[in-house]
């Protein structure tokens, strides 16, 4: 039973698209995030949401655009996809905002041609 | 500004073979460090939090320990499954629920 899910593992998408990546835990955490891991492997915070409301946000174009409809779920869509948005995308949840233990999902690796 | 270095890039050992990982961490107040493992084609998967200088944790051939600038991963007579890409990260006491990567570590073990 898979604690951090996230859809989709792939996704090609050629240029000027938008797509979305859905993610869900069934952990029972209050507290959501996105990181974004790019080709050096280095893993950087995008957004966090704690009980549906956005708690971070950092220096992201605003063609990402978060979405946290419940605790259990927070979706990231992305509006004119450039190629440097190429990376694999991680969802992650932990119990309140100190982030003790973050569980993290298998990401979403988007390319974009 | 925030920082966390890890080194070194690489590591090749035998099995058996000791060694370990260094991360190097500038925060403007540490909340806590962490270890994560990351496999290929997988989400991080947590290990270890420490949160004081001297603190030590340990986990199979695992142990984590901290100083007041740096932390490093022990890896004691390691074995092929140990193969992974180890991350360090930093919380500070100002910024809620951010953690801080470094690079990683990848780590090899041969047979």
């Amino acid at each position: 039973d898979t604690a951090v899910s996230q859809t989709p593992k792939y996704l090609v998408t050629q240029m000027g698209n938008d797509k979305s990546i859905k993610c869900e835990q069934n952990l029972g955490h209050d507290t959501m995030y996105w990181y974004k891991q790019d080709s050096k492997k280095f893993l950087k915070i995008m957004f966090s949401y704690n009980n549906k409301e956005l708690i971070i946000n950092e220096t992201v174009p605003n063609r990402f655009s978060p979405k946290s409809p419940d605790k259990a779920h927070l979706n990231l869509h992305i509006n004119s996809l450039e190629l440097g948005d190429s990376a694999v995308y991680f969802c992650a949840s932990s119990q309140g905002i100190m982030n003790t233990e973050a569980f993290f999902g298998q990401g979403t690796r988007l390319t974009v041609v | 500004e925030d920082q966390v270095t890890q080194s070194p890039e690489a590591l090749r050992l035998q099995e058996g073979e000791s060694s370990s990982l260094n991360c190097s961490y500038t925060v403007s107040g540490l909340r806590g460090l962490f270890w994560y493992r990351q496999d290929p084609g997988k989400g991080p998967e947590f290990l270890f939090t420490l949160y004081s200088a001297g603190e030590e944790k340990e986990k199979e051939r695992l142990k984590a320990t901290l100083t007041k600038k740096e932390s490093f991963l022990h890896i004691t007579a390691p074995k092929p499954e140990d193969s992974a890409t180890y991350l360090c990260a930093a919380a500070s006491t100002d910024s809620w629920g951010k953690l801080q990567f470094g690079a990683g570590t990848q780590v090899v073990v041969t047979p």
